[in-house]
């Protein structure tokens, strides 16, 4: 069964300082892996999603890598601003679609 | 587009009444699922259907029942409210199986459930 675990659950940054959110999966048969960031109150939108193929996406501040081998995947935010505050999710899609149970992090101004 | 919406945004039950969360989406996907959310558990599947007529069990399917009669509409039926049905109900549409493509999950803004 995959299982798949985001660490920290909780990270408060100053302004400015890039945030490196981590996240791993169990069983590296899977076909993509999907970040997603969640708003209080919202659901969810997609951010970054990488092909099992792929080692990495970027889309403007945002960078997001992908290492099968290891189960692992990382999000990067570039000089986090206080917009950058939300939980963010990683979805990995192999049997199933499997969430992590999220990181909600705080850019203090 | 709207995208997907969802009704109600709130709801209280009484244990053992039953109900109805509605989804719908506009954009001619295939695939619309939905999930549940619990503090620190992430997202889990309650149920999916890959078009009209076709509806499968996900992770948590007990206690839930779906139907998908047109492309548009998925809803989910609670059919004997209990306390442990007590969270937060998202569903999701995309235009083909999001294991097997590139496309994203798009998510509706979620009905949150108490079950008393």
């Amino acid at each position: 069964k995959q299982e798949v675990t985001q660490i920290p659950a909780a990270l408060s940054v100053p302004e400015g300082e890039n945030l490196v959110l981590n996240c791993s999966f169990t069983d590296s048969a899977i076909y993509n892996l999907q970040w997603f960031r969640q708003d209080p109150g919202k659901g969810l939108t997609s951010l970054l999603l990488i092909q099992s193929s792929q080692r990495e996406q970027t889309s403007g501040r945002l960078n997001a890598s992908l290492d099968k081998s290891s189960g692992r995947s990382t999000l990067y935010i570039a000089a986090s601003q206080p917009g950058d505050s939300a939980t963010y999710l990683c979805e990995v899609a192999g049997n199933k679609l499997t969430f992590g149970g999220g990181t909600r992090v705080l850019v203090k101004p | 587009n709207a995208g997907v919406t969802q009704t109600p945004k709130f709801q209280v039950l009484k244990t053992g009444q039953s109900m109805t969360l509605q989804c719908a989406q506009d954009m001619n996907h295939e695939y619309m699922s939905w999930y549940r959310q619990d503090p620190g558990m992430g997202l889990r599947l309650i149920h999916y259907s890959v078009g009209a007529g076709i509806t499968d069990q996900g992770e948590v399917p007990n206690g839930y029942n779906v139907s998908r009669s047109t492309t548009e509409d998925f809803p989910l039926r609670l059919l004997s409210a209990a306390p442990s049905q007590t969270s937060v109900y998202f569903c999701a549409s995309s235009s083909l199986n999001p294991r097997a493509s590139t496309d994203t999950q798009y998510f509706g803004p979620g009905t949150r459930l108490t079950v008393l």
